[in-house]
């Protein structure tokens, strides 16, 4: 069957970088999402990988490693703003989304 | 980015009721529509995929004659909730695929539902 994992949760400190993992098993890969989302509203997109390597946006990278089947989300300079969940989604090889349940993220001062 | 726009935001109905939510591509054309609920503090759950012109895949455990999606254009899908019930209460974000590019899927903003 296929597969996301990423952590429930995670608490960081204003100012500080934290690193969100997600570790998948899917039928084929087309690429891999990371989504943003604030409570009660909808997902925004943050970055899209499907090369292996870092791609740096700003406060936000996302790293892709497709041997191990893992990626990660890395933040720097939280803000309290960044307190949301984070969601991991891999692009099958029907181009179908597949989601991770999520990574809530606690930003405190 | 491209946009999709969701309408109602919100709406409150009576148990028994049918609510239409409509779900908008407003500058590409999309032949794929997706359609997720998402209860409090739980994840997306991709209940359907709709495509232009032909039926709406399900996903297991979503009743098709409860939940009926139609997509008639490349830039509209529709779903209605048909004999709505308390349990249905809850957030529907559709989604469409840009079929360009990377697939990105672009999320409308959501529509908050509340069954009495």
């Amino acid at each position: 069957g296929q597969n996301i994992d990423q952590p429930t949760e995670m608490t960081a400190t204003e100012g500080a970088i934290v690193q969100i993992n997600c570790t998948y098993q899917t039928s084929g890969f087309n690429g891999l999402f990371w989504y943003q989302q604030h409570a009660g509203e909808a997902p925004t997109f943050l970055s899209y990988n499907v090369l292996d390597g870092l791609e740096e946006k700003g406060r936000f990278s996302s790293f892709l490693s497709r041997s191990k089947g893992y990626s990660y989300l890395l933040l720097k300079e939280l803000q309290m703003k960044d307190s949301a969940s984070y969601l991991c989604a891999v692009v099958d090889s029907n181009y179908q989304l597949i989601w991770g349940a999520g990574t809530k993220l606690i930003i405190k001062p | 980015g491209a946009v999709v726009s969701q309408h109602p935001s919100r709406v409150i109905c009576k148990s028994g009721t049918s609510v239409k939510i409509e779900c908008r591509s407003l500058d590409f054309q999309a032949t794929t529509m997706f359609w997720y609920r998402q209860f409090p503090k739980q994840s997306l759950m991709l209940m359907a995929t709709s495509n232009e012109g032909s039926k709406a895949t399900y996903e297991q455990g979503v009743e098709k004659d409860k939940f009926l999606i139609n997509h008639a254009s490349l830039t509209l899908s529709t779903l209605t909730v048909t004999s709505a019930h308390p349990e249905d209460s809850s957030f529907y974000i559709c989604s469409a695929r840009d079929d360009r590019g990377i697939h990105e899927q672009f999320f409308g903003p959501g529509t908050r539902l509340t069954v009495l």
